[in-house]
């Protein structure tokens, strides 16, 4: 079955930077984008970004443009995303979510990570 | 603020009908599929409905969706007590170089 399992929990100081990790297995890894979407405490579903692991072709949400990294291993099939100069505003839990068709994003995320929260406090 | 507008809560008796809507615009639902998730306290979202009205398998049929123009709706008919939960409406958007958009969230409370 599909599986998607994140590292675990992180804390960090302002102005750090963070790697968070998703392991995926029961699927043709190269075969679906994967989306990185997180939640602040108390807070809704913000969509950071999306990569391909089948090109490394990766779509960003402006917001976070020039201070997030998505990328994959195909040998050991993770994706990574890295947020850098972290704030307390980005104190949230982060979550990969597989594309549910090969046709790309915006068709539903089917399987999605468990979560890995971040906090940012000095 | 969102950019897809749900109302931030909901509520409804067992057995009953309870609708929750999604207002977009021309460049998001307008244009482009609709897709609900629901969400437990402490746990990852789970996809509900795709593509406007599909349901995944494995969800119960008294969950629908519905959309029309530039509005959305999840409908869920005969209410149980576990369906209390948040629910998002999700949806790709065209501006801004592309992102993937979602409502606000409605908290679903079975009374």
């Amino acid at each position: 079955q599909v599986q998607l399992v994140q590292s675990g929990a992180e804390v960090k100081k302002p102005g750090a930077s963070v790697k968070v990790s998703c392991k995926a297995s029961g699927y043709s890894f190269i075969s679906y984008g994967i989306s990185w979407v997180r939640q602040a405490p108390g807070q809704g579903l913000e969509w950071m970004g999306w990569i391909s692991p089948q090109n490394g072709k990766t779509k960003f949400a402006q917001k976070f443009q020039g201070r997030v990294t998505m990328t994959t291993d195909t040998s050991t099939t993770t994706v990574y995303l890295e947020l850098r100069s972290l704030t307390s505003d980005d104190t949230a839990v982060y979550y990969c979510a597989r594309d549910r068709s090969v046709a790309g994003i915006g068709f539903g995320e089917a399987h999605w990570g468990q979560g890995t929260l971040v906090t940012v406090s000095s | 603020q969102s950019v897809l507008t749900q109302p931030p809560s909901a509520s409804g008796t067992p057995g009953q009908r309870v609708t929750i809507s999604c207002s977009g615009s021309s460049s998001n639902i307008g244009k482009n599929t609709v897709n609900w998730y629901q969400q437990f306290p402490g746990t990852a979202p789970k996809l509900l409905i795709y593509s406007h009205n599909q349901r995944p398998s494995g969800v119960p049929d008294r969950f629908s969706g519905s959309k029309s123009g530039t509005s959305a709706s999840l409908a869920i008919n005969g209410l149980h007590s576990e369906d209390e939960a948040d629910y998002y409406c999700a949806a790709w958007d065209d501006s801004l170089n592309g992102r993937l958009v979602f409502g606000g969230g409605t908290k679903l409370t079975v009374l």
